[in-house]
């Protein structure tokens, strides 16, 4: 479909693992994002591109999380020495460009990247 | 970054319409108010967006107070499928694009019941 993919649906790792997660957004779309969602909880934002450039990475929790978006389309979350507490849905979503109000702003969301640390 | 306050949960019969209240008195001038719904392991759903004026769309209206404090979404004629968790979010961003994120809360579970 034309909406933003993600890959894997679902992954479980053995604690200290590393993983990475892919996220293909619609065509066109400027900004990217990443959210981690815990059971029960509402998303909360990770990370933010416009194009390439990574414009704000304040919410990764520790320096074990990475995301780049090197030619400004498909991005990867990376997570080094997976622990028990990195268990979550992580969402990418994306949007056409910067800017607020525009019908073409509208942020749409993937279906989510279902993460289980064992 | 502005927070917004929503009741855990509430219950709407079929047919009827579905008013869900959210709080966000600290919202600031040019943050914009934005609704999502989220089904059972699905990604976020947007519904609607609005700064200042009430906005219609196929979906649903929002109505925003004058003072910006508060705003309440109405789901017209509720349906089951309207089942889910409903989200109302301060959307952050600042000049130049330095950040842009939804910040959301713990949300509304709407329960259409039969």
């Amino acid at each position: 479909g034309a909406g933003v993919s993600q890959s894997p649906r679902y992954k479980v790792a053995k604690r200290g693992q590393d993983v990475a997660l892919r996220c293909d957004p619609i065509s066109g779309h400027v900004s990217l994002f990443w959210y981690q969602q815990a059971l029960g909880q509402g998303p909360e934002f990770l990370t933010y591109f416009q194009n390439e450039a990574q414009l704000d990475k304040s919410g990764l929790p520790s320096d074990r999380f990475f995301a780049e978006r090197p030619e400004g389309s498909v991005s990867t979350l990376k997570i080094q020495r997976t622990q028990q507490e990195d268990s979550a849905v992580y969402l990418c979503a994306s949007s056409l460009g910067e800017g607020q109000g525009s019908p073409g702003n509208t942020i749409y969301f993937g279906e989510g990247s279902w993460l289980t640390v064992v | 970054d502005a927070k917004t306050t929503q009741p855990t949960s509430m219950d709407c019969a079929e047919g009827r319409a579905a008013n869900l209240p959210c709080n966000h008195s600290t919202i600031s001038g040019n943050e914009y108010v934005y609704w999502y719904r989220q089904i059972h392991s699905q990604g976020p759903q947007y519904i609607i967006h609005g700064l200042k004026n009430n906005e219609t769309n196929e979906m649903a209206s929002l109505i925003i107070t004058e003072d910006r404090k508060s705003s309440t979404l109405i789901l017209p004629h509720a349906t089951l499928r309207d089942t889910a968790v409903y989200y109302c979010i301060v959307r952050v961003t600042r000049h130049g694009g330095a950040t842009n994120k939804l910040i959301f809360g713990t949300g509304t579970l709407l329960a259409v019941q039969p």
